[in-house]
């Protein structure tokens, strides 16, 4: 089984300023992790997914994620953010492999104010 | 870009009635699943379906919920008897072999 911890339920931070949502996780197994991105009243957005290779992962909209096997984390990033990244982000973890669940953390409210 | 699709988008529901919530899946995805968020709350997985059957269920998933494929296209939830505390967005999800999650819109659903 895996789980997926998300320490920071609020991050406020001014626009174009950096940003970085910590994620940690917890697997007997091998994983694969993503980042989803959830706006008010709205579905689930894939930002990014790691599955294997390199730790470095690029999404959409200018995010990225580093996969660091040893600390057990998957943070996301952001060198700049504007005011329409406000949202919640979801860390998700799922054991490699075709057809395993998804295991959401609690999320990160990310308010980016002027 | 594929998608899956979910109907309705919201549905309110009297305490005590069952209702069905609808998602047509990617085509060539093999498999199928269903997630729950409470407002407010994380989202939660409740079951996963492959080669027309049960492959995992969460401890949510109990006696009142049920999952069907009744044709080629179609995976629906069933809860039977709704309680004030399924009121929820519902996500289905899609995915492929090795992967390919694809998350529909969700349906909300309001039980009074």
């Amino acid at each position: 089984a895996q789980s997926v911890t998300q320490l920071d339920s609020q991050v406020p931070v001014f626009e174009e300023a950096p940003v970085e949502l910590r994620c940690n996780y917890s697997s007997s197994v091998s994983v694969y992790l993503f980042w989803y991105v959830q706006y008010p009243n709205q579905g689930l957005q894939l930002l990014l997914k790691y599955l294997s290779g390199s730790t470095l992962v690029k999404g959409i909209n200018g995010f990225e994620a580093e996969f660091n096997k040893s600390q057990t984390s998957f943070h996301l990033r952001k060198p700049s953010v504007h005011i329409s990244d406000t949202a919640e982000y979801f860390c998700a973890v799922s054991g490699a492999g075709g057809g395993n669940k998804l295991t959401f953390g609690t999320g990160t409210q990310l308010k980016v104010e002027l | 870009e594929p998608e899956v699709t979910q109907t309705p988008s919201h549905q309110v529901t009297q305490m005590g009635q069952e209702v069905i919530l609808r998602c047509v899946p990617i085509s060539n995805h093999l498999y199928f699943y269903w997630y729950r968020q409470i407002l407010g709350q994380k989202v939660e997985f409740l079951v996963s379906f492959y080669n027309n059957e049960i492959s995992e269920k969460s401890e949510i998933f109990d006696d009142q919920f049920s999952v069907e494929r009744p044709d080629g296209s179609n995976f629906t939830l069933k809860i039977r008897s709704t309680k004030l505390e399924d009121s929820a967005m519902y996500f289905c999800a899609s995915s492929e072999l090795n992967y390919g999650y694809t998350f529909g819109s969700g349906t909300r659903l309001t039980v009074v």
